[in-house]
């Protein structure tokens, strides 16, 4: 059984759309986050979700906005969509927050995001 | 702030000789520390992890870091490469006390490891 699952793996739509990304976890973790990594390889984290609950929220447009419906899924949904949206883009979970100590992140597959 | 360097952005090595990949990181307090590698259109796998225990971490794969406080450094190596070992490896820091005791991961840009037959 896959980990953490996202869909779709691909993704490819026009400038001005709105899409959403979808991410599931089946390992019990209590904390999700979304990644992005540019055309250089770049990652960086976007947002991060504690028991449905938003943690860590970086500087990120607001046409960006995560959803939890539960602890086992992480949404990510993306209006107007602009051309340097294009990334992959890597949903992750982690056993807790780090409260307790520093646990490691898994990684689903990403989800290659082009906008055209 | 935190901040990792990879201070290599491509490295190449003939298969059967030994990986050495660099890592330098920038953190106030203890970090923990992690090497991530990422095949060709594929996620990122753990490779290896520094939780303050101790300061040579073995992962998967033969590879195995060394933590060094002083230098600051967390180099990746393994004695002997394989052709599967070409991919994109990511050294990565976080510092609870500097995130309001979230895991935040901070990633460094990145080391392409080609293995040449």
């Amino acid at each position: 059984d896959t980990a953490v699952s996202q869909t779709p793996k691909y993704l490819v739509t026009q400038m001005g759309n709105d899409k959403s990304i979808k991410c599931e976890q089946n390992l019990g973790h209590d904390t999700m986050y979304w990644y992005k990594q540019d055309s250089k390889k770049f990652l960086k984290i976007m947002f991060s979700y504690n028991n449905k609950e938003l943690i860590i929220n970086e500087t990120v447009p607001n046409r960006f906005s995560p959803k939890s419906p539960d602890k086992a899924h992480l949404n990510l949904h993306i209006n107007s969509l602009e051309l340097g949206d294009s990334a992959v883009y890597f949903c992750a979970s982690s056993q807790d927050a780090g409260t307790s100590g520093t646990y490691e992140q898994y990684f689903g597959p990403g989800t290659r995001l082009t906008v055209t | 702030a935190q901040s990792v360097t990879q201070l290599d952005s491509h490295v190449s090595v003939s298969e059967g000789t030994p990986v050495l990949l660099r890592c330098n990181y920038s953190s106030s307090y203890s970090p923990s520390l992690f090497w991530y590698v990422q095949h060709p259109n594929k996620g990122l796998q753990l490779l290896l992890k520094y939780t303050s225990a101790a300061t040579l971490v073995k992962g998967i794969n033969g590879f195995e870091a060394e933590f060094k406080k002083s230098e600051t450094s967390f180099h990746l190596t393994k004695p002997s490469a394989h052709m599967s070992d070409a991919a994109e490896y990511f050294c990565v820091v976080s510092d609870r006390f500097l995130s309001g005791g979230y895991n935040k991961l901070i990633f460094g840009a990145g080391t392409r490891l080609a293995v040449h037959p």
